[in-house]
């Protein structure tokens, strides 16, 4: 069945770094585009970043840019978001997701991966 | 970037009530809006997409509706499994970006 699993998330201090996975199956991985999206605690939905399906195009919310880095690897149906220069709003869980441009929508979600940047 | 404001945060109703939920966008965003559903502990489901397109598997209760910069979402017979939080999407302009929420409690 259609599915996506994020891993390697964590507690971590600010200022430090740490690189999610979400393995994806069930579908051609290589046909989607991939997003990122973030919940903090008791908050509301926020875009991190997205990737083409290809991986040529990326896009990042500006309170991420310059620091988090979207990547896939679409022989191995993975995901990837490489996150550095951690801070506390960057507390959250951190959901992997399919993009369907038929429908333009995030049609499939993973479980999430917490996110904790504490000292 | 496009703020989208939700109202009302929050909604408090009976089981067969009509729940209305709307949407405003701070621009025009054309038809691409998207409302997810979020139950609790749960990841969001996608219901309605290009404002009004109910998701396959999603129940007929649910609709959407608008254009332009007002959209609503309606439940037209709350159930017990709605209890959740909606959120609507614009994917219009890039940041896309997310109304606030908006909770729905049984009464």
């Amino acid at each position: 069945q259609v599915q996506l699993v994020e891993s390697g998330g964590g507690l971590v201090t600010p200022g430090g770094s740490l690189r999610l996975s979400c393995a994806a199956s069930g579908f051609t991985f290589s046909d989607y585009y991939m997003i990122w999206i973030r919940q903090a605690p008791g908050k509301g939905l926020e875009l991190v970043s997205y990737i083409s399906s290809s991986g040529s195009s990326t896009k990042y919310a500006d309170s991420v840019k310059g620091r988090f880095t979207i990547s896939r690897d679409n022989a191995r149906n993975s995901l990837f978001l490489q996150m550095k220069g951690l801070t506390a709003e960057d507390t959250a869980l951190y959901y992997c997701t399919r993009f369907d441009q038929d429908v333009y929508g995030m049609d499939v979600w993973g479980q999430g991966t917490t996110v904790t940047v504490s000292s | 970037d496009i703020q989208m404001t939700q109202s009302p945060s929050s909604v408090s109703a009976s089981v067969g009530d009509r729940v209305t939920i709307t949407c405003r966008a701070s621009q025009h965003i054309s038809s691409w809006l998207t409302w997810y559903q979020q139950k609790p502990g749960e990841a969001p489901k996608l219901l309605i997409h290009a404002a009004s397109n109910l998701q396959s598997g999603v129940p007929s209760r649910f609709s959407g509706s608008g254009s332009g910069t007002e959209f609503t979402l309606t439940i037209s017979s709350l159930q017990p499994e709605d209890l959740a939080t909606y959120y609507c999407h614009q994917a219009d302009t890039f940041p896309w970006t997310f109304g606030q929420g908006t909770m729905v409690e049984l009464k």
